[in-house]
């Protein structure tokens, strides 16, 4: 993997429903992954940041986890709100610290 | 305590035309980088400063140039602009370049 890739591009989801995002990275000269939330109209957001192979993070309902040998992260939310449609990013950053970002994941969570 | 800040908000040029973009990083942030995002992709770095100095240049033409200041604030400057720069210019500030990035609400740039 060259680049870092997101998928699904977008997803809608009901109201109460679990969903889960994956980022997929170079996993050579890995040195931290970044997930971000961003809103419409607003400044993207940091949800979390891991380098650890194995990390996992939490937040409220929302939490990811980290595979560095494989390349890849997970973002999971539970009990998906209306307010958590946004956009969710993910950026590999490598030794020199400049992160590349993926396209994102739309979330819309319908009521 | 204020976020990154940016100026404008939007603005609108035409082809051949130069602009000069403005972001305030969080007080205390060093490190100021610079994005663009086109709709569809994810930012795309365009430079990185620290500590006034550049440490990062993204795979933009020579028509990009940035700079920072003493007090950390930075200006990215376009000249001679194209239809394809038009795009949401993204800025973000983080203590130390290996720090989580804290994003401005970002420019719109529309090049007619």
């Amino acid at each position: 993997i060259l680049n870092v890739e997101q998928s699904p591009q977008s997803l809608h989801v009901q109201e109460g429903d679990s969903t889960n995002f994956t980022c997929s990275f170079p996993s050579s000269n890995f040195y931290a992954l970044h997930w971000y939330r961003w809103e419409t109209a607003k400044s993207p957001e940091a949800l979390f940041v891991m380098t650890l192979n194995g990390d996992e993070k939490k937040k409220g309902r929302i939490s990811a986890t980290l595979n560095t040998k494989e390349g890849y992260s997970y973002l999971y939310i539970k009990g998906s709100q209306p307010e958590d449609s946004a956009t969710y990013l993910c950026a590999s950053s490598g030794g020199s610290y400049i992160p590349t970002f993926g396209r994102g994941t739309s979330l819309i969570v319908h009521p | 305590d204020a976020g990154v800040t940016q100026s404008p908000t939007h603005l609108i040029k035409t082809r051949g035309q130069q602009v000069t973009l403005r972001c305030s990083p969080i007080s205390g942030h060093k490190s100021v980088s610079w994005y663009q995002q086109v709709l569809g992709q994810g930012p795309q770095f365009i430079f990185q400063y620290y500590e006034k100095e550049e440490r990062g240049r993204g795979n933009f033409p020579d028509r990009f140039s940035a700079r920072q200041f003493p007090n950390y604030s930075s200006e990215l400057n376009v000249n001679a602009l194209l239809l394809g720069d038009s795009a949401l210019y993204l800025c973000a500030s983080n203590p130390a370049p290996q720090e989580t990035q804290y994003f401005g609400p970002g420019t719109r740039l529309l090049v007619l």
